[in-house]
């Protein structure tokens, strides 16, 4: 069965600090990888995906995320977080070639950001 | 419409109370999902609706639970004698085939009291 890990529950940075956030996934398959963004009141927003092609993915407001496929990994990075950055981060995975079969989320990451 | 609407947004409810919460997807989306996320939980898959049928329900978590779609649109999520255990933000997520990811709405809190 399709599981989402996600190690880190709540990571605290200061401004302009690096982020790199940790997903891995088990699925034997073909996959396809995501990251959503929760900001504190707001509904979910698709911050970068991952079907096919070049492993490195970059999604808005800077962040990247890069697909290892030998280490089941899927990480988001950012170079120099903002506090507005200040979020609820979900990794997702579904199998298959396309992306309308259901998506398994990880627990999320939470983000603080000290200004 | 534009986005994923659901309703209400919010919903107190007495514990063994029905309550119906309503999902409007995306125009033409024809995949349609509902979600269960609970306080300091990841999303919890529900069921997924391809067109008016659902080929995976598997995450219902008790027979008290079930949703409908008609006219490959509008969806429902009814849960019947609620329990305290049932409170949590019920998302609902629509997609295209061929790529985009889901899009979705902002929720509907419900709190069983």
């Amino acid at each position: 069965a399709q599981s989402v890990s996600q190690h880190n529950h709540h990571v605290i940075l200061s401004e302009a600090a690096s982020l790199e956030l940790g997903c891995n996934y088990s699925y034997g398959g073909t996959v396809n990888l995501f990251w959503y963004v929760q900001y504190p009141g707001q509904h979910l927003q698709l911050l970068l995906k991952y079907f096919s092609g070049d492993p490195l993915v970059k999604g808005i407001k800077g962040f990247e995320a890069e697909f290892i496929k030998s280490k089941f990994s899927f990480n988001l990075r950012k170079p120099s977080v903002q506090w507005s950055d200040t979020a609820e981060y979900f990794c997702a995975v579904n199998g298959g070639y396309s992306s309308a079969s259901k998506i398994i989320f990880g627990s999320g990451t939470r983000l603080s950001i000290r200004p | 419409g534009a986005g994923v609407s659901q309703s209400p947004s919010n919903k107190v409810t007495e514990k063994g109370k029905d309550v119906e919460l309503r999902c409007d997807p995306i125009s033409g989306h024809t995949a349609l999902y509902w979600y269960r996320q609970s306080l300091g939980q990841g999303l919890e898959f529900l069921i997924y609706f391809q067109g008016n049928s659902a080929p995976d329900k598997s995450g219902l978590p008790s027979d008290r639970f079930s949703a409908e779609r008609t006219g490959g649109s509008v969806s429902t999520l009814t849960i019947q004698r609620t329990q305290q255990e049932d409170s949590a933000v019920y998302l609902c997520a629509s997609s295209s085939e061929g790529g985009l990811g889901y899009t979705f709405g902002s929720g509907t809190r419900l709190t069983v009291v």
